[in-house]
């Protein structure tokens, strides 16, 4: 089972900044984040990951709680080309990568 | 382009034909992965290598045979499938199964028709 609780689906506006939130209230401390997101019938795209600190690379950041229990990812400047599915995964470094349902990101013109 | 190819990009076959996909990656990675998608489905792990040698196989049926003859490499042999074995099947990659984040890099996948 995933473990991760994430929106079915949200709307922004193109040009905005999307947030896209996750609850992993049941996180270990030996758990990172990771962030994957996945065009219609394509593979899905690594997106950012992080244990404990706020990351950023030239896709997203990823803002994750004090607490670890939840995280925000963050697409700066949301593109038409950013719709898909936005999947956050809580994994151990060997753990199996487990996919939920996702997130379904519709970027509006 | 994350450094994963998949071929053929599309497939239909019959029941009981014998066929095979195929997955190619230049990142340098050794470990190597194949995951199913079907509709409306999560993706499920079938199977996992780690330099070369099979680590996981997650009671996945005989009808679908790995092999994986060097690290670069990974084939998906596929004979006398049925029609729910239609879906959308992935290879991705890693460093090193075993080391480090593990972080995993798909490749485009292979779209299964069976007839």
């Amino acid at each position: 089972d995933a473990k991760t609780t994430q929106p079915t689906s949200m709307d922004c506006a193109e040009g905005r900044a999307a947030n896209l939130p996750c609850n992993h209230s049941t996180i270990s401390g030996n758990e990172y984040v990771y962030w994957y997101r996945q065009i219609h019938s394509q593979g899905p795209q690594y997106i950012i990951h992080g244990l404990k600190n706020n990351e950023t690379n030239e896709m997203a950041s990823l803002i994750i709680t004090e607490d670890r229990k939840s995280s925000t990812l963050i697409l700066p400047h949301a593109t038409l080309r950013d719709t898909a599915v936005y999947y956050c995964i809580v994994r151990a470094q060997d753990d199996k990568i487990i996919f939920g349902k996702g997130t379904r990101l519709h970027i509006l013109p | 382009e994350t450094g994963v190819t998949q071929t053929p990009r599309h497939l239909v076959m019959g029941m009981t034909n014998k066929k095979s996909l195929k997955c190619e990656q230049h990142l340098g990675h050794n470990a190597m992965y194949w995951y199913k998608q079907s509709a409306k489905k999560p993706l499920e792990l079938m199977f996992v290598y780690n330099f070369k040698e099979q680590t996981e196989n997650n009671s996945v049926p005989s009808r679908f045979s790995p092999e994986c003859p060097n690290s670069s490499h990974l084939f998906l042999h596929l004979h006398t499938l049925q029609p729910e074995d239609s879906a959308l099947y992935l290879c991705a990659s890693s460093q090193n199964r075993g080391g480090g984040t593990d972080t995993q890099y798909f490749g485009p996948g292979t779209r299964l028709t069976v007839l």
